[in-house]
């Protein structure tokens, strides 16, 4: 079964741009969490997306936004890119299970997003 | 509230020696705690994971020590090998419908074995 693939995995802006980043899930997985990564700041949850909805959001600006389509895979939108987004991008998918059942995140290689 | 504590920041040890990485919380809604490991240009792995019923689980060579009463949790790695030089991560979540999706990590732990 092929893993979480994140496209692209490299990418270069400058200020002000904005970006789209795209996670295809593992077959069958239908909930999408994304993750920012940073050496300062660490692994921070962005937001949770299932059946198209977004179910969870973390502690990030308006600037950061998603989607999730009905084949479960999502893509990342950061508007007005400033030079602290610089980061690497991470997506975790996962069943989907609510409470009770162990929900397993599987995550991708990421996408390193440069701001300049 | 929020936050998992991990120490050491890095760590180096003897191939063959014992690894230990530390995790701190203080959420007690916390009810799953998984490890992962992370190699340089990959994305975080998951290695072992423990809910808080149970104080211990081993899988292969690591080893989660879960401690519930002092609110700490750790891996332990036996018989260290080169191949384990990487990064690892504890986190936490908290498995309700209202919280779906979201692992709160600790900072990292930098492991080096030298052979």
């Amino acid at each position: 079964k092929a893993g979480v693939t994140q496209t692209p995995r490299y990418l270069i802006k400058t200020r002000g741009q904005q970006v789209t980043l795209s996670c295809s899930p593992i077959s069958g997985h239908r909930s999408v969490s994304w993750y920012q990564q940073t050496p300062g700041q660490g692994l921070q949850f962005l937001f949770e997306y299932f059946s198209e909805t977004q179910r969870n959001k973390g502690n990030f600006p308006g600037r950061f936004s998603g989607r999730q389509f009905s084949n479960s895979r999502s893509e990342m939108n950061v508007s007005t890119l400033e030079l602290g987004d610089s980061a690497l991008y991470l997506c975790a998918s996962s069943l989907g299970r609510l409470a009770g059942d162990t929900d397993t995140q599987y995550f991708g290689p990421g996408t390193r997003l440069t701001v300049l | 509230q929020q936050q998992v504590k991990q120490s050491p920041q890095s760590l180096i040890v003897q191939k063959g020696g014992i690894s230990i990485i530390n995790c701190a919380y203080e959420n007690t809604a916390f009810d799953y705690f998984p490890w992962y490991q992370q190699f340089p240009g990959k994305g975080p792995a998951l290695l072992i994971a423990i809910r808080p019923d149970v104080s211990e689980k081993k899988e292969g060579r690591f080893t989660i020590s879960f401690n519930k009463s002092a609110k700490q949790f750790s891996l332990h790695i036996m018989d260290s090998q080169p191949g384990d030089s990487a990064t690892y991560f504890c986190a936490a979540s908290i498995e309700t419908p209202s919280n779906t999706g979201k692992l709160i990590f600790g900072q990292g732990t930098t492991l080096q074995v030298k052979p």
